[in-house]
């Protein structure tokens, strides 16, 4: 079965540092890798997904199937940036559409 | 984008009791899921909600403990019945939109409380 890790609960930097959300997954075929974000007191929402190879809010994602990875990151980081992250894999064929989701890691941005 | 809405937003219930939940989107969309996010854990997948037929579940989840309905295309229900403390969680209703295919959209989820 696929799974999904993100090995960082908590993640703290300072505005203007550089940001990295670590997500590592297993599954043996090629997936779709997303990242979903949930501010304070707002519904989750779609960050960016890999296969659009988009920028979102100064965020990338590179999906590295060699390592089997799809890290996040942001090179200044904002107050506005805290929030709760997620990372989401969805497989094809009769599975496709449900999501599996990873811990997630809460990210503080401090002044 | 897809605009869902979930009723009740958040509940207190008996042990023993049961409650069903509403989901509903302001468009037809084609894929309807329920996910569950007990405390301090990720989201998972209860079930997809199948228009016109029975929901298929997630391993761990079955009908008679999480009954689905989905009798058309804007709306479904998922009922938790006969519940206990381990119940108490978050339940998201999501939805994928035929010309959205690859985005899911997120309803703002029922916090439910289990005594």
């Amino acid at each position: 079965a696929q799974r999904v890790t993100q090995p960082e609960k908590l993640l703290s930097v300072f505005k203007g540092a550089p940001v990295e959300l670590k997500c590592n997954y297993s599954y043996s075929g090629s997936p779709e890798l997303f990242w979903y974000v949930q501010y304070s007191r707002q519904r989750l929402q779609l960050l960016l997904r890999h296969i659009s190879r988009e920028s979102i809010k100064g965020f990338t994602a590179d999906l590295n199937k060699g390592e089997t990875s799809f890290h996040l990151k942001k090179p200044f980081a904002q107050e506005e940036d805290s929030a709760m992250y997620y990372c989401a894999l969805m497989i094809g064929g009769t599975s496709y559409g449900k999501l599996t989701f990873g811990q997630g890691t809460i990210l503080t941005v401090h002044p | 984008s897809a605009v869902i809405s979930q009723k009740p937003s958040r509940d207190i219930c008996q042990r023993g009791t049961s409650l069903t939940i509403q989901c509903q989107v302001d468009s037809q969309v084609t894929m309807m899921f329920w996910y569950r996010q007990q405390p301090g854990q990720s989201l998972t997948l209860i079930a997809t909600a199948n228009q016109g037929s029975e929901a298929t579940y997630e391993s761990g989840f079955v009908i008679d403990k999480f009954p689905i309905s989905r009798p058309n295309l804007t709306f479904s229900t998922l009922t938790v019945s006969n519940m206990s403390p381990e119940d108490s969680s978050i339940y998201l209703c999501s939805v994928v939109k035929a010309d959205i295919p690859n985005e899911q959209f997120f309803g703002p989820g029922t916090r439910l409380t289990v005594l």
